[in-house]
């Protein structure tokens, strides 16, 4: 069946540091790929998706390539801030006999400290 | 506009009791999502309902799980006899469906069994 690996928290790091939080995923056919965001106290937000092959997400200062060769989708950001701090969950979206559903990885605590 | 609404927030029952949790989903929004997050099973999808159909039940983990939505537009997710295991948030979503299929999430429920 569908799924989705993602690297295990928590992720701790200082701010204005590189961030990689590492997806992979396990899918038939050609999924979309997003990733969520769950701030403190908040819902699960869409921070960023692709839809095909090598199509480059990005918002926020966030960035995640969709590459079919190597089944990733690793979230990226250049320089963290505190205000980033939240969990990030990786996710692929699938159609089965006209059943679509989200597939989630188990999310990542990020905390960034100032 | 209006996002995504869930009630009630919080709810507590005991064991054996039925509980009923209800969704409002974004205005126009022909799709909608139930999903369960909880602490040993991360974000578990449990059903999908396009217009007022759902395709595909399977995901509902057990029996005593069922879902209905009328009108299309509100969703009623009930729990029969609920169990200690059934403890989570219970995520709603919806979406546009075509062309952007981003599924906008609500706040959640949470569900306790004591």
């Amino acid at each position: 069946g569908d799924s989705v690996t993602q690297m295990e928290g928590p992720v701790t790091l200082s701010e204005e540091a590189f961030l990689t939080i590492n997806c992979t995923y396990t899918a038939t056919g050609y999924p979309s790929l997003f990733w969520y965001v769950q701030y403190p106290g908040e819902g699960l937000q869409l921070l960023l998706k692709a839809t095909k092959a090598d199509d480059k997400g990005s918002n926020k200062g966030f960035e995640a390539t969709y590459r079919k060769e190597t089944t990733s989708f690793h979230l990226e950001k250049g320089s963290v801030q505190v205000s980033d701090s939240a969990v990030y969950f990786c996710a692929l979206r699938t159609i089965n006999f006209g059943n679509e559903k989200l597939t989630f990885g188990t999310g990542t605590r990020l905390t960034i400290i100032p | 506009g209006a996002g995504v609404s869930q009630s009630p927030s919080n709810k507590v029952t005991e064991k054996g009791k039925d509980v009923e949790l209800r969704c409002d989903p974004i205005s126009g929004h022909t799709a909608l999502y139930w999903y369960r997050q909880s602490l040993g099973q991360g974000l578990e999808f449990l059903i999908y309902f396009q217009g007022n159909s759902a395709p595909d039940k399977s995901g509902l983990p057990s029996d005593r799980f069922s879902a209905e939505r009328t009108g299309g537009s509100v969703s009623t997710l009930t729990i029969q006899r609920t169990q200690q295991e059934d403890s989570a948030v219970y995520l709603c979503a919806s979406s546009l469906y075509y062309p952007t299929y981003e599924q906008f999430f609500g706040p959640g429920t949470r569900l306790t069994v004591l």
